[in-house]
């Protein structure tokens, strides 16, 4: 099973930060990775796909990159409506799927 | 525009089986570029994938529920439909059903319900 860690688990920032997010794959996806973004009370929005691609209607202040084992989600300049908790998820063992554990953003 | 909704009894007893459908509105749930999954959330927890199945009915689970769980689907009524038996506490938490499409723009769950909150208690 290919395991997916986030980190850090929770980070505190302000209006206007640059956050950065990891998530470490345990063995190598190539790009096969999506970035999600979760309100609380609201089901997951998909943000960013095969590692670095914007999905439609996402502002270009999220960003992702990486590949193999290692990939992080940036947000350029964060916005009162980013504060959420942020999970990636593998798709490399397709049909099997894993998310990683969550990073939640919060204000500082 | 597509829109997925989880329908199912909040609350199960222990030792019993976990019933829930998800209802595909505004598209087919034929069309061979998607697959449909079923995704949980504990309280306070991280997202778990439980598995998905293909229009087809072909199905994949998640190992640690493999023994578990068995997901169908009903094209003619455009749902598809998830059941956990021996539920115990542990299984309490939110299932979203979920569209992931395969191949070309990228793999993801690119659509998902609102969820549906169920509590297995006595």
């Amino acid at each position: 099973d290919i395991q997916m860690t986030q980190s850090p688990s929770s980070v505190s920032a302000s209006v206007g930060d640059r956050v950065t997010i990891t998530c470490r794959a345990s063995q190598g996806i190539s790009s096969w990775l999506a970035w999600y973004q979760q309100k609380p009370g609201k089901a997951p929005k998909l943000l960013i796909y095969a590692a670095s691609s914007l999905q439609s209607g996402v502002p270009s202040r999220f960003s992702g990159s990486g590949s193999g084992t290692d990939f992080t989600l940036t947000i350029s300049s964060l916005q009162p409506e980013d504060f959420a908790t942020y999970y990636c998820q593998q798709a490399n063992s397709f049909p099997l799927l894993t998310f990683g554990g969550g990073t939640k953003v919060e204000i500082k | 525009q597509l829109q997925l909704q989880e329908s199912g009894p909040g609350l199960v007893k222990p030792s019993e089986t976990l019933s829930l459908t998800c209802t595909v509105s505004g598209g087919s749930i034929s069309s061979s570029s998607y697959y449909w999954g079923w995704i949980r959330q504990p309280p306070g927890k991280g997202l778990e994938w439980i598995g998905s199945i293909y229009y087809s009915g072909s199905t994949y689970y998640n190992p640690s529920l493999k023994s578990r769980v068995t997901i169908s689907v009903d094209t003619s009524k455009n749902q598809f439909s998830l059941k956990l038996s021996s539920v115990t506490a542990a299984d309490t938490a939110v299932y979203y059903c979920a569209r992931f499409r395969r191949g070309g723009v990228g793999d993801a769950f690119d659509i998902w319900g609102q969820g549906t909150m169920v509590t297995v208690s006595s």
